[in-house]
């Protein structure tokens, strides 16, 4: 199984900042990276596909870079509604999630 | 797109639990449907994956022998079966809608989720 190691497992971090959040792969997984969001009681949504794809709709302050084994999710200008939990997810070889990075108010 | 779960559940130790997920507003043959859980305050949990296409299905190795993916063609539903419930499988219970054709796809679009109590 493809282990997928993230951090960190809680940010603080206020309005206007720049945030980042890595995900590593136990083994390469080309670009078959995803990024979510999720807010508590919602379900996840996607954010980014093939490791730097944003999804329609998603703000052009989200993006995703890497691959085989390290990726990036940076936030520029995080706003009020950024503040939640992203977890990454590689869809190479079955899939697997991250433990999650929680964004939360400084 | 559209993806209906049923509603909660409450089963006790040793039961099994089955989960339907109604798809609408896309071609069902054309996208796969997978099945992710989040326990009480836990991370996702991918558990496995159906292919509408042909029927095909990926389980987590943890889940093994005890996880079964279905659906019903006439209706569009994709059933998620997990037996011997313990305590552990305490969670909600999430289908979600591949982005694209093929094995090796993002999650686009999600259900509500279905939570599951096991006590």
């Amino acid at each position: 199984d493809i282990q997928m190691t993230q951090s960190p497992s809680t940010l603080s971090a206020s309005v206007g900042d720049r945030v980042s959040i890595t995900c590593r792969a136990s083994q390469s997984i080309g670009t078959s990276l995803a990024w979510y969001q999720q807010k508590p009681g919602k379900a996840p949504k996607l954010l980014v596909s093939q490791a730097s794809g944003s999804d329609i709709g998603v703000p052009s302050r989200f993006s995703g870079s890497g691959s085989g084994t390290e990726f990036t999710l940076t936030i520029y200008g995080l706003q009020s509604e950024d503040f939640a939990t992203y977890y990454c997810q590689q869809y190479s070889s079955y899939s697997t999630f991250g433990r999650g990075t929680k964004v939360e108010i400084k | 797109v559209q993806l209906v779960q049923s509603g909660a559940e409450v089963k006790r130790p040793g039961a099994s639990v089955r989960i339907s997920c109604k798809t609408s507003g896309y071609v069902f043959y054309s996208y796969a449907i997978a099945w992710v859980r989040q326990a009480p305050g836990q991370g996702l949990e991918w558990m496995g994956w159906f292919s509408a296409h042909n029927g095909s299905t990926m389980y987590a190795q943890s889940l093994q022998g005890r996880l079964t993916l279905t659906a019903d063609t006439s209706t569009a539903t994709v059933y998620m079966e997990l037996t011997g419930l313990t305590s552990d499988d305490t969670a909600v219970y999430y289908c979600a809608r591949d982005m694209w054709f093929g094995e090796k796809s993002p999650l686009q679009h999600w259900g509500l989720g279905t939570p599951v109590i096991v006590s």
